[in-house]
């Protein structure tokens, strides 16, 4: 069965620290990747997302992931945190093409970053 | 999101009872879905819609049953709610069927079963 797995269940960093969040999945085929974030208390937003074309891709805060196909990965990553990064992050895999309509979320990686 | 409120916010029901949750979108995007929460599990695919009355099982759909009358509602009942199923709940949104631009989430039902 398609699994993601997110190996850092809390990560804790001072600001201005350096972040990468580990994303690996198991489906072989076409894929689509995003990530995730849930502030406390508020819904997941969409923080960026591949399908196809430059593997590194970035997104929304100053955050960035690589897709690296032979490692079946799609790392999260921002140069520098900040306090306000503090949150949960959820990455997603759905297998590509048409009738295909369920994601697979991984288990989420709580982050703290001390001020 | 403006476009997508789930209602209630909040509820305490008792086991046994009977409990909808609704799901109101105004963005008339033809796929919805209902996730649930659960520490170290992420989100779980509940059911979800991919056009008025038609609806599928997702990865835990035992316990739960949903209803999709108009584009609008999706509405996610718990026939007899257990402990079990104390859980955030999360409503969705598409307009691809492929999903290949992300989902649009509601904020959330926090539902507790004493």
């Amino acid at each position: 069965a398609q699994s993601v797995s997110q190996h850092n269940h809390h990560v804790i960093l001072s600001e201005a620290a350096s972040l990468e969040l580990g994303c690996n999945y198991s489906y072989g085929g076409t894929v689509n990747l995003f990530w995730y974030v849930q502030y406390p208390g508020q819904h997941l937003q969409l923080l960026l997302k591949y399908f196809s074309g430059d593997p590194l891709v970035k997104g929304i805060k100053g955050f960035e992931a690589e897709f690296i196909k032979s490692k079946f990965s799609f790392n999260l990553r921002k140069p520098s945190v900040q306090w306000s990064d503090t949150a949960e992050y959820f990455c997603a895999v759905k297998r590509g093409g048409s009738g295909t309509y369920k994601y697979i979320f991984g288990t989420g990686t709580r982050l703290k970053v001390l001020a | 999101d403006a476009g997508i409120t789930q209602s209630p916010r909040h509820k305490v029901t008792e086991t046994g009872t009977p409990v909808t949750l609704r799901c109101h979108q105004t963005e008339n995007h033809r796929y919805m879905y209902w996730y649930r929460q659960d520490p170290g599990h992420g989100l779980r695919l509940i059911h979800y819609s991919y056009g008025v009355k038609d609806t599928d099982k997702g990865e835990v759909s035992d316990g739960y049953s949903v209803s999709r009358s108009k584009t609008e509602d999706f509405l996610l009942t718990l026939e007899s709610a257990t402990s079990s199923q104390t859980s955030v709940y999360f409503c969705a949104i598409s307009d691809s069927g492929t999903g290949d631009y992300g989902y649009t989430f509601g904020s959330g039902t926090r539902l507790t079963v004493v």
